[in-house]
């Protein structure tokens, strides 16, 4: 079974830097795109990051550009998302799925709170 | 990188057919084959239901249909069923950005 797995949210001061990762199991890891998406409360869906299967070319939003970095090492099946000098405006639920173009697997998420 | 428009919210009774438009600018939809639908329950994580523009994943019914027309695509659900009911989202990669719609709220009456 296709399988994402999100890890690494909790609460964090504003400024501060949390990681988040997302392990994938039952398919081809490296194969695949990876796309991270982020859900505020009570709000719609916004694309936060992207990045090719081999790693070499990522995507960022401008709301994070500068701020938040994606990854992976195919060796552990494992995409990441290093957010630095965060805000009270990235507490949101942050999905990690399978795909750039078309995402057709999805984690369960993992909850971000910055507080103040 | 706005979020593209779509209506707040659409109703429909069961049986009936509904559709649910995606506007955004030429850029948004630089290319049409990466167009697609997400369909979100509550407290739940998205599910991929159509991509480029009119194709359907596995599993998903063929009730649901996508199209597109210039700077617009449209989702539309034929047969409403109660278990419709829930957030849809349109999606768009551009190419150096990726960009979702607001979404859109089903009520099934």
């Amino acid at each position: 079974e296709v399988q994402l797995l999100e890890s690494g949210g909790g609460l964090v001061p504003r400024g501060g830097s949390l990681r988040l990762a997302c392990e994938g199991s039952g398919f081809s890891f490296s194969a695949y795109a990876m796309t991270w998406v982020r859900q505020a409360p009570g709000k719609g869906l916004e694309w936060v990051s992207a990045i090719t299967g081999g790693g070499i070319t990522t995507y960022h939003a401008d709301s994070v550009k500068g701020r938040f970095t994606i990854s992976r090492d195919n060796s552990k099946n494992t995409l990441y998302l290093e957010m630095n000098s965060l805000r009270a405006g990235d507490t949101a639920v942050y999905y990690c799925a399978k795909g750039m173009y078309n995402m057709d697997v999805w984690g369960k998420g993992t909850a971000v709170t910055v507080s103040s | 990188q706005s979020a593209l428009t779509q209506p707040r919210s659409v109703s429909g009774s069961p049986g009936q057919s509904v559709t649910i438009s995606c506007t955004g600018t030429s850029s948004d939809f630089a290319d049409y084959n990466y167009v697609s639908w997400y369909q979100q329950h509550p407290d739940k994580a998205p599910k991929l239901i159509i991509f480029s523009v009119n194709k359907r994943p596995s599993g998903v019914p063929d009730r649901f249909s996508g199209s597109n027309s210039g700077n617009a695509a449209s989702l539309t659900i034929s047969g409403l069923q109660p278990e419709d009911e829930g957030d849809y989202y349109c999606f768009s990669y551009a190419g150096n950005y990726a960009v979702f719609g607001g979404g859109t709220k089903l009520t099934v009456l």
